[in-house]
């Protein structure tokens, strides 16, 4: 089975601009949970996704959002970019079986 | 709420030297705890899991053993080598599909 998939690998943007993060998971899995990976806050859930629903949310601004589609591919996308969103973001993928499997990340820098 | 506290790194150790590192953590249910390993420039990749106390989760030389009594869950192995070299992550989930808590990570550092 093809594992997680995120695009694009690497992204630099400019404060202000907005961005699209791409995520397909593993064939079957129909849940997709985002992270923001930085070295000061570590790793910290950004929300979840499963059959197109939100189900958990973590603490970050209105800026982030996210959506999932009718094939489980999920979207991140965060508007009005700040210096401090500059991060990996990660993707992760379950089939229900409490374990999530994670893309290899997309390393977002803002300018 | 749930928190995971791991100990800090970075971890330096010679080729073969046994490797520990701790983890506890505090939970108000029964949660699945994991170790997941992160190479330079990778995504996360599980390194093994254990559901329930005293449960052993082993894959690759790396054992940990959920410990109910002491809320530990800490990664061992006996004979590191170069190649494992990389961040280690302690995490918990209370469900079977949502968020996980993850520590800090503990970078090691393993030297020919």
């Amino acid at each position: 089975k093809a594992g997680v998939t995120q695009t694009p690998r690497y992204l630099i943007k400019t404060r202000g601009q907005q961005v699209t993060l791409s995520c397909s998971p593993i064939s079957g899995h129909r849940s997709v949970s985002w992270y923001q990976q930085t070295p000061g806050q570590g790793l910290q859930f950004l929300f979840e996704y499963f059959s197109e629903t939100q189900r958990n949310k973590g603490n970050f601004p209105g800026r982030f959002s996210g959506r999932q589609f009718s094939n489980s591919r999920s979207e991140m996308n965060v508007s009005t970019l700040e210096l401090g969103d500059s991060a990996l973001y990660l993707c992760a993928s379950s089939s229900g079986t409490d374990t999530q499997y994670f893309g290899p990340g997309t390393r977002l820098t803002v300018l | 709420g749930n928190s995971v506290t791991q100990m800090e790194g970075p971890v330096t150790l010679s080729e073969e030297a046994f490797l520990t590192i701790n983890c506890t953590y505090t939970a108000t249910g029964y949660p699945s705890l994991f170790w997941y390993v992160q190479y330079p420039g990778e995504g996360l990749q599980l390194l093994l899991k254990a559901t329930k106390a005293d449960d052993k989760g082993s894959n690759k030389g790396f054992e940990a053993t959920y410990r109910k009594e002491t809320t530990s869950f800490h990664l061992e192995k006996g004979s590191v080598q170069v190649s494992d070299s990389a961040v280690y992550f302690c995490a918990l989930s209370e469900d079977s599909w949502g968020k996980f808590q993850f520590g800090a990570g503990t970078q090691v550092v393993v030297t020919p």
